[in-house]
């Protein structure tokens, strides 16, 4: 079945740094990927839809300049987390849909990073 | 909008007991309606779906029948185990919605010998 990769699954850094994300369709192509936020025990919040070839559409109250998305090929799509700080600290998780944004199709999931700002 | 409500969790059943999550939703058109489970620091898998009104998706034993009069997708299993136990999220995606999904809030499900 269709399978997105992330990585890295966890990462532990220093307030003030930069962290990258990377998601990957690995059997499929995605023209669109989801970025979401999960805090503890709650439910996801959709961050942004990553467009391949063109600007991510962000959600509302989202920081653009914060959380910089690419996707730059039609099999990766990338979150940075800007100059990172504690209060970013929380669970990611990206998801794929195979096909070329048609509705109605169940999206898959990568299994998610656990981002820790010291 | 477009919203989804679970009933408020944690679940906890003894291992073969009878399972009911209760999801109801609000959108327009419509919509697909999904359940997916998510196991401890892993992301969400999907369980099952359903795409029409009366569709019944069903996947390891789990079932949901999509019900446009109620406008509900109630997760059922008949004996449940306890490598169930998982946080299990229902959503929609509504007509014309560009794929994004909109969850509920989660139901945890704690299955105990």
């Amino acid at each position: 079945g269709a399978v997105v990769s992330q990585h890295p699954s966890r990462v532990i850094c220093k307030s003030g740094t930069s962290v990258k994300i990377e998601c990957r369709s690995l059997d499929f192509q995605a023209t669109t990927m989801f970025w979401y936020r999960q805090f503890p025990k709650q439910s996801l919040m959709l961050m942004a839809t990553s467009n391949e070839g063109s600007k991510a559409t962000y959600e509302q109250g989202v920081e653009k300049d914060k959380f910089l998305i690419n996707h730059a090929s039609l099999t990766l799509s990338t979150l940075t987390v800007t100059s990172a700080h504690p209060e970013d600290s929380s669970f990611y998780i990206c998801s794929a849909s195979p096909g070329t944004g048609l509705s109605n199709q169940p999206q898959h999931f990568g299994d998610g990073t656990r981002l820790s700002i010291l | 909008g477009n919203s989804v409500t679970q009933m408020e969790g944690p679940v906890t059943l003894s291992e073969e007991a009878f399972l009911t999550i209760n999801c109801t939703y609000t959108a327009t058109g419509y919509p697909s309606l999904f359940w997916y489970v998510q196991y401890p620091g892993e992301g969400l898998q999907l369980l099952l779906k359903a795409t029409k009104a009366d569709d019944k998706g069903s996947n390891k034993g789990f079932e949901a029948t999509y019900r446009k009069e109620t406008t509900s997708f109630h997760l059922e299993k008949g004996s449940v185990q306890v490598s169930d136990s998982a946080v299990y999220f229902c959503a929609l995606i509504s007509t014309g919605g560009g794929n994004k999904l909109t969850f509920g809030t989660g139901t945890q499900l704690k299955v105990e010998l």
